[in-house]
């Protein structure tokens, strides 16, 4: 079947440490995005990649990291300079990154809590 | 800016129609997505509008007015599984496919 994953579903970390989160897709798909969803807030972007080994930065950028060494990976590493970590994260992707067919496809997203 | 608004929460009742309103101001303008989403789980895709008018799938509608900025969804023979948030995105199009949410509507059904 194909789709995308994260792992964990839900992920404890103490406050100060660096943690990764995972995201994996096997759509063949292009583009790939990270989102913070706070309550009341909708989806926030975080960072995108329209193709491999290129990424950029979205609109809530500070305090996060990511790679895109492979076109079906795409992790998010949530630094100590992240002044408000605790969220619900969610990775999508679509076929295309910069034109043509926009719809995005979400995977079951990660509950980080920092204590 | 760019800038997407949907009312906070509605409540109906099982079995009736409700519409859910959105309005959207965006640099450029590539079509308008409507997402359901339950509590703790990933947005779905329900619907996609470009061009003008009404489209219909099964008991959900989405409408578009691209003159007005306005896009809303239609839920008819509302179910209890119905009960989630819908999120309005616009795709402002130009050289990347970002999407730009609103907050999302939760939707309460009532029996």
């Amino acid at each position: 079947d194909g789709g995308i994953t994260q792992s964990p579903k839900y992920l404890f970390r103490k406050e100060g440490q660096n943690v990764t989160l995972s995201c994996e897709q096997n759509l063949n798909h292009d583009a790939m995005y990270w989102y913070r969803q706070d309550p009341g807030q909708g989806l926030r972007l975080i960072y995108y990649s329209q193709i491999v080994n290129d990424f950029q930065k979205g609109d809530i950028a500070e305090g996060y990291s990511v790679s895109r060494e492979k076109k079906e990976s795409f992790p998010l590493t949530v630094t100590s300079a992240q002044k408000n970590p605790t969220a619900f994260y969610l990775c999508a992707s679509s076929i295309e990154g910069r034109t043509g067919n926009n719809e995005q496809f979400f995977g079951p997203g990660t509950r980080l809590t920092v204590l | 800016g760019q800038n997407i608004d949907q009312p906070t929460e509605m409540t109906a009742t099982e079995g009736a129609i409700v519409q859910i309103n959105c309005t959207y101001q965006t640099s450029g303008f590539n079509g308008l997505f409507w997402y359901q989403q339950h509590a703790g789980e990933a947005p779905t895709f329900l619907s996609y509008n470009v061009l003008d008018g009404l489209e219909e799938k099964g008991r959900f509608s989405s409408f578009l007015s691209r003159s007005k900025g306005y896009s809303y969804l239609l839920l008819k023979e509302l179910q209890m599984k119905d009960s989630a948030s819908y999120l309005c995105a616009a795709a402002p199009g130009g050289a990347t496919n970002k999407l730009i949410f609103g907050t999302g509507t939760l939707l309460a059904v009532q029996p």
